[in-house]
C-alpha cells in the first residue's frame, strides 16, 4: 500500500515564526488532505488538495502530484497553531485515507 | 461543532465486554469512515460505508463490526474487548468519494 512520510517529526517555534511541513508519498494519489489535531484531540480539516496550491489565511498548501509530495506553510505562527499536523492520502475509488505519523508543532509565546 | 456527532465522548469498560459507538454524519454527507487512533499505531482506517453499503475495509479486527443505517448514521460495535483496544475512535464523513473529510470529536475508549 501507499507509504506516507512526514517531516520533521517535531518542531518548536517562537510565536511569529514561519514554518514548512512536508509530506512525501510513495504512489499516485487522487486524494490528499491536511489535518490539524489540537491539544484537545479534535481533528480539523485544513485543506483538501490532491494537486495545486490553496491558501486559507496564514496557512497555505501546495501539492506536486507528479513528484509525490505536499507542503504545508504556516506563517506568523501563533500559540493556537500548536498540535499535530497530519497529511493523509488516498488512491482508490473509496475515499479511504492513509495517514502519516504527523508533525508535532509547539509554538512558544 | 463540526456537524459530525459522535457518542459517547468517553467510555470506560471492562475486558471481555461489548460496546457500541455511534456516529451521525454531517447533513448531506453519504460516506462515513471509522478510524482508530492509538499511541503506537497512529490513525488507522477501520471501515467505510457509502449510502448504506460497505465500501472499503481496513485492518479491522473480527471482533469489530459496523453498519450504516437508512438514515445514514453509523454504529461501530466492539466486542470481547481487550486492554489493547483502548484508543480514540473517530468517525468522519464526506459528501462522496475523494472529497474532504469532516471528523467528529471522537470517542475515548478505555478498557480496564
Amino acid at each position: 500500500g501507499i507509504q506516507v512520510e512526514q517531516s520533521p517529526p517535531d518542531l518548536i517555534l517562537q510565536e511569529g515564526a514561519n514554518s514548512t511541513l512536508r509530506c512525501n508519498f510513495s504512489d499516485s494519489v487522487n486524494n490528499l488532505q491536511w489535518f490539524h489535531q489540537n491539544p484537545w484531540g479534535q481533528l480539523i480539516n485544513l485543506f483538501y488538495i490532491p494537486s495545486g496550491t490553496k491558501q486559507n489565511g496564514r496557512l497555505s498548501a501546495t501539492t506536486v502530484a507528479t513528484e509525490r509530495y505536499s507542503l504545508l506553510y504556516i506563517s506568523s505562527s501563533q500559540t493556537t497553531d500548536s498540535g499535530v499536523y497530519f497529511c493523509a492520502v488516498g488512491s482508490s475509488n473509496t475515499g479511504k485515507l492513509i495517514f502519516g505519523q504527523g508533525t508535532t508543532l509547539q509554538v512558544k509565546p | 461543532d463540526s456537524g459530525v456527532t459522535q457518542t459517547p465522548k468517553h467510555l470506560i469498560t471492562a475486558t471481555g465486554q461489548r460496546v457500541t459507538l455511534r456516529c451521525s454524519p454531517r447533513s448531506g454527507d453519504l460516506s462515513v469512515y471509522w478510524y482508530q487512533q492509538s499511541l503506537d499505531q497512529g490513525l488507522q482506517f477501520l471501515i467505510q460505508y457509502y449510502n448504506g453499503e460497505e465500501r472499503a475495509k481496513g485492518n479491522i479486527l473480527e471482533r469489530f463490526s459496523a453498519q450504516q443505517f437508512p438514515d445514514l448514521h453509523s454504529e461501530l460495535n466492539l466486542s470481547s474487548l481487550e486492554l489493547g483496544d483502548s484508543a480514540l475512535y473517530f468517525c468522519a464523513s464526506s459528501v462522496g468519494l475523494a472529497y474532504g473529510y469532516t471528523f467528529g470529536s471522537g470517542t475515548r475508549l478505555t478498557v480496564v
